[in-house]
């Protein structure tokens, strides 16, 4: 069974530049989640997914920060401008359900540099 | 405010040298504490969800236990492969779906 796909695994920008990461979920899980993991800490969600729904979104800076799932399967995450602070691993993640008991599995994340 | 505190921060062990890390945690209604291995340039992988205060789980030379209060997670005989930054995780209160990460502890198991 694939895994979680991530792409790009790298990415160097800029400031202000924009940036987008994608997120392929394993087939069949509905719940999908971005979390930002910075250096020496431990993953922070930032947007989970129920089918194409967000449901929760209140760790997402929303004045530059933005995801989509269209269809509910792959999803994207936007940051536009980017800033120095932004650079971190992001991390997607899924699993079969969003109730209390389920397993998440992580892809292998992002690691964006920003200059 | 709910807390997931990991300790130690980093341990170094020689190889057969057994040892537990500790995660301790402060949530309003737990529902569930999760133990993920992550290698360096992964992503966090399973290992153990516990659910209820004297339940423990097993795999190879892990053992995850959970109090009302904290979780071990107990390393018998290690080998070099065993180390990777262990993090604990929970979901608590009600209607919460979502997982509150610990800063993990950075295992180095030495041959």
């Amino acid at each position: 069974e694939a895994g979680v796909v991530q792409s790009p695994r790298y990415k160097i920008i800029e400031k202000k530049q924009p940036v987008a990461f994608w997120c392929n979920p394993i087939s069949g899980h509905n719940t999908l989640y971005w979390y930002r993991q910075n250096l020496g800490q431990g993953p922070e969600l930032l947007i989970r997914y129920e089918n194409e729904e967000a449901v929760d979104d209140s760790q997402l800076p929303k004045d530059r920060f933005s995801a989509e799932r269209l269809k509910g399967v792959d999803s994207t995450l936007k940051i536009q401008p980017a800033e120095l602070g932004d650079s971190a691993v992001y991390l997607c993640a899924s699993s079969t359900r969003g109730g209390s008991y389920n397993e998440q599995f992580f892809g292998p994340g992002t690691r964006l540099t920003v200059l | 405010e709910d807390q997931v505190t990991q300790s130690p921060e980093a341990l170094r062990l020689q190889e057969g040298e057994s040892s537990s890390l500790n995660c301790s945690y402060t949530v309003s209604g737990l529902r569930g504490l999760f133990w993920y291995r992550q290698d360096p340039g992964k992503g966090p992988e399973f290992l153990f969800t516990l659910y209820s205060a004297g339940e423990e789980k097993e795999k190879e030379r892990l053992k995850a236990t959970l109090t009302k209060k904290e979780s071990f997670l107990h390393i018998t005989a290690p080998k070099p492969e065993d180390s990777a930054t262990y993090l604990c995780a929970v979901q608590a209160g009600a209607g919460a779906n979502n997982l509150f990460f610990g800063t993990g502890t950075r295992l180095t198991v030495i041959p």
